[in-house]
């Protein structure tokens, strides 16, 4: 039982590329979140989903896409990387009694 | 106003101190509520729920007021391992369980 696994665990990105981070669950949960963490604050939903095929926006949505295709799997799209979206990124799936299981987080530097 | 406030600290107390974290949040309509501890660079991981009847876990025990709306954390006889970021934790029932709102924040040190 692996929980809540992210790829990669580090990414450098020059300004305007691409990417996807990867996250997945094995425990069935329906609602799975993205969140932000800059150095010293506190993390900021970006989106969340409550099962597949649907996700919404949460707190900073502005440069990201997500889509949930199947409940196991929630990747995370940067459009067009700014130098404002270094951060730590952490994928999170919701349990039952909605207690929250992180991923270990992707390190993104954009240059 | 953030939706989930928590004094930052830093914290710094000996080892066997007692230590108690505070947390407000404005949503009355909140119906979850948890601690999370957070290890420098590492991911938050749940350290308890926090019950209206109040919980106890071994030295920790959370607390819940509702009619204040804050929620406390105390910490009791202080180990070097309890140094982390205290996360408060605040999640909707129904359509919005999704959306957790996550306090900034409480820096503990504890000190030989």
């Amino acid at each position: 039982n692996a929980g809540v696994t992210q790829t990669p665990k580090f990414q450098v990105l020059k300004t305007g590329q691409s990417m996807t981070l990867q996250c997945a669950q094995d425990m069935n949960h329906e609602y799975m979140s993205w969140y932000r963490q800059d150095p010293g604050m506190g993390l900021r939903l970006i989106h969340y989903s409550v099962g597949a095929g649907i996700t919404d926006q949460g707190e900073v949505p502005n440069g990201y896409n997500v889509s949930r295709s199947t409940t196991e799997d929630f990747p995370l799209r940067l459009l067009s990387a700014a130098p404002s979206q270094t951060s730590v990124y952490f994928c999170a799936s919701t349990g039952v009694a909605y207690e929250q299981y992180f991923g270990p987080g992707t390190r993104l530097t954009v240059t | 106003r953030k939706e989930v406030e928590q004094d930052p600290g830093p914290f710094n107390v000996p080892e066997g101190a007692t230590v108690a974290f505070n947390c407000t949040y404005s949503n009355s309509a909140s119906q979850s509520f948890f601690w999370y501890r957070q290890d420098c660079r590492k991911e938050p991981k749940l350290l308890m729920s926090v019950y209206s009847s109040g919980n106890e876990d071994g030295r920790f025990t959370a607390q819940l007021n509702r009619a204040s709306q804050y929620i406390s954390l105390l910490i009791r006889d202080s180990k070097l391992s309890d140094s982390a970021t205290y996360l408060c934790v605040v999640n909707m029932w129904g359509t919005n369980a999704g959306k957790s709102t996550f306090g900034d924040g409480t820096t503990l040190t504890v000190k030989p």
